[in-house]
């Protein structure tokens, strides 16, 4: 079946610093999904990318799906305490989505 | 508008036992899906319902689970004869048309702890 991998798997930046988590599908996707969810949370939705080499940006965040539509990156610049938890990308498949295990972002300030 | 709900938010019950868990999608959603969440882990899928049939049921782990879902509204998920591994965070989602072209809307989840 479909397989989505993420890493890091968990990634600690000082406040100021870039950060970034890759995505990578065992198949071609239709669409990605970005997730985020903060401790003790529930996934909130970010972001869906269709097209092959889309890019898109929400503020400090942008998100790229590469051309074979196979993987998928997240970007954020110039991290904040605010960024602090879990993303995870979700590749479409057949009916559902296939999560990625997640990249856990923690900010020392 | 409410959101996604389920409860109970917090389940504790003893081996052996059967637990059901209920989610209350957002008004006028079709697709309906179950995940559970292990400790600091992925969300694992269960089990997806397109208004009241479930095309796709691969995700469930054994036939001690199973869901259902009436009116094309709310959902159960229940479980029997609990087992330790069964701990997670089980997470329910719904969105319109089928969510994989579609955001999902996640609830708060309910807890289930086994002793």
């Amino acid at each position: 079946g479909q397989q989505v991998m993420q890493i890091p798997q968990y990634q600690h930046v000082q406040e100021g610093e870039d950060f970034t988590t890759y995505c990578n599908s065992s198949t071609t996707l239709s669409n990605i999904q970005w997730y985020k969810q903060r401790p003790g949370g529930h996934p909130v939705f970010l972001i869906q990318l269709v097209k092959s080499g889309e890019v898109k940006k929400q503020k400090r965040l942008t998100f790229q799906f590469g051309e074979a539509k196979k993987n998928s990156s997240l970007h954020i610049t110039a991290t904040q305490t605010t960024d602090v938890g879990t993303y995870f990308c979700a590749g479409a498949g057949s009916y559902q989505l296939t999560f990625g295990k997640g990249t856990k972002l923690s900010v020392i300030p | 508008g409410a959101g996604v709900s389920q409860s109970p938010s917090n389940k504790v019950t003893e081996k052996g036992k059967d637990v059901e868990l209920r989610c209350d999608p957002i008004s006028g959603h079709t697709a309906l899906y179950w995940y559970r969440q292990s400790l600091g882990q992925g969300l694992e899928f269960l089990i997806y319902f397109q208004g009241n049939s479930a095309p796709d049921k691969s995700g469930l782990p054994s036939d001690r689970f199973s869901a259902e879902r009436t009116g094309g509204s709310v959902s159960t998920l229940t479980i029997q004869r609990t087992q330790q591994e069964d701990s997670a965070v089980y997470l329910c989602a719904s969105s319109f048309g089928t969510g994989r072209n579609n955001e999902q809307f996640f609830g708060p989840g309910t807890r289930l702890t086994v002793l």
